[in-house]
């Protein structure tokens, strides 16, 4: 049983550019959530996705958007990077009933 | 405002030996509970988790939590460390519907273990 799978796994990006970061949850699981986690922090809560829809967010610019589709599978968009966006992009799927099952992350670079 | 503190950064022990991981969290109603695992380059793996009933919680690779309210206290242990369980471990609460609201982690305690 495939966990949850995010994509890519490393990424380097320039100041003022724009970025796409793919999850595909777990098998059965409607509920995306997404965490940033700088370097020696504890991660952050983004945003959650349910039913294709924003149900929560966390205190994160509206830089930081995001996207969920019918498969269930969601995008994290960041625009107008900045150094400080550099971190660890973790997803986490679960059911509404249930806990999550995170994923290995994204690891973003902004030079 | 809800919060985690995890007062120690840093924790090395030897192998064998006892371990126990601080938490102290901060939320207004009956709170949610979480520690995860987190390997270099890796994502979090849920360890235990408690929502209610029995303060102290069992979970997976031998590790243990108990619950004390009047404490506002969620602490971690392993009665014999492993060298495989070196890690950073994180506490986190939960905060909104059920057990799948939004998670506030704390900053981590790094764990080394000496052979």
């Amino acid at each position: 049983d495939a966990g949850v799978t995010q994509s890519p796994t490393h990424l380097i990006k320039t100041r003022g550019q724009q970025v796409t970061l793919r999850c595909s949850p777990k098998s059965g699981h409607d509920t995306v959530s997404w965490y940033q986690q700088a370097l020696g922090q504890g991660p952050q809560f983004i945003f959650q996705y349910y039913e294709e829809e924003e149900r929560q967010r966390g205190n994160f610019p509206d830089r930081f958007s995001g996207h969920q589709f019918p498969n269930y599978s969601s995008e994290l968009n960041v625009n107008a990077l900045l150094l400080g966006d550099s971190a660890l992009y973790l997803c986490a799927s679960s059911l509404i009933e249930g806990g999550y099952t995170f994923g290995s992350g994204t690891r973003l670079t902004v030079v | 405002a809800q919060s985690v503190t995890q007062p120690d950064i840093h924790i090395t022990v030897s192998e064998g030996a006892s371990l126990e991981l601080r938490c102290n969290y901060s939320y207004g109603a009956t709170p949610y509970l979480f520690w995860y695992v987190q390997s270099p380059g890796q994502g979090l793996q849920l360890l235990l988790k408690y929502f209610s009933g029995d303060t102290l919680v069992q979970g997976i690779k031998g590790f243990e939590a108990e619950f004390k309210r009047s404490q506002s206290s969620f602490n971690l242990r392993k009665p014999s460390v492993h060298w495989s369980d070196a890690a950073e471990y994180f506490c986190a609460v939960g905060q909104g519907s059920g057990n799948t609201g939004k998670l506030i982690f704390g900053q981590g305690t790094t764990l080394q273990v000496k052979p």
